[in-house]
């Protein structure tokens, strides 16, 4: 397995360009995220999905799109990007935790980041 | 509102030396709590979770947290602590009902010397 995929490791863009930061699993979970990485703030969550077909906003949404066609993938799209969104990019996968199950709060798993700089 | 945090930006442990890592918390509800490493360059790496039951979780690499209710706390400890332990440590949350919503701290630089 190579468990969760990130393309690309660095990136430099100008301000008000688009690009799609791409994530790839191969162990077939259901549920994937995207977190920001910034100095003294942790791992901030962007947006997530508990399925194919099924995304929802994170705390820090604002500026980032997703889609989740496949199990597989799960594309951050920047439309307009900013300084602000200068950053650090996680994806992460697991499995989910169905409501009412506490047991199946299962761990994440990380692919290595994106480095993403917006002049 | 939910958060987590962790009270020291880095800790410094001679090697062989015990190390503990501290976290605390607040949630409404029950806490699911979890501890990441993250090594230089590198995405981040579970170490263990708290979910319910002992207090006392044994995780990864000899790594070790407990569960205190009244604190309020997650600390990380081991009893030995070693040069490749150096790394960025993470605390993070998932609030009852959160569905897989981690809420991370700002992370602790651990360094340990020789």
């Amino acid at each position: 397995n190579a468990g969760v995929t990130q393309t690309p490791k660095f990136q430099v863009l100008k301000t008000g360009q688009s690009m799609t930061l791409q994530c790839a699993q191969d162990m077939n979970h259901e549920y994937m995220s995207w977190y920001r990485q910034d100095p003294g703030m942790g791992l901030r969550l962007i947006h997530y999905s508990v399925g194919a077909g099924i995304t929802d906003q994170g705390e820090v949404p604002n500026g980032y799109n997703v889609s989740r066609s496949t199990t597989e993938d799960f594309p951050l799209r920047l439309l307009s990007a900013a300084p602000s969104q200068t950053s650090v990019y996680f994806c992460a996968s697991s499995y989910p935790s169905p409501a009412g199950q506490i047991s199946s709060y299962n761990e994440q798993f990380f692919g290595p980041g994106t480095r993403l700089t917006v002049l | 509102a939910q958060s987590v945090a962790q009270p020291e930006d880095q800790v410094n442990v001679a090697e062989g030396n015990p190390l503990t890592v501290k976290c605390t918390y607040s949630v409404s509800g029950n806490p699911y709590l979890f501890w990441y490493v993250q090594y230089p360059n590198r995405g981040l790496q579970f170490l263990l979770k708290y979910i319910t039951g002992d207090n006392l979780v044994k995780g990864s690499y000899g790594f070790e947290a407990e569960f205190n209710k009244s604190q309020t706390s997650f600390h990380l400890k081991k009893p030995s602590a070693l040069v490749s332990d150096s790394a960025l440590y993470f605390c993070a949350v998932i609030f009852s009902g959160g569905y897989n919503k981690l809420i991370f701290g700002a992370g602790t630089r651990l360094a340990v010397h020789p």
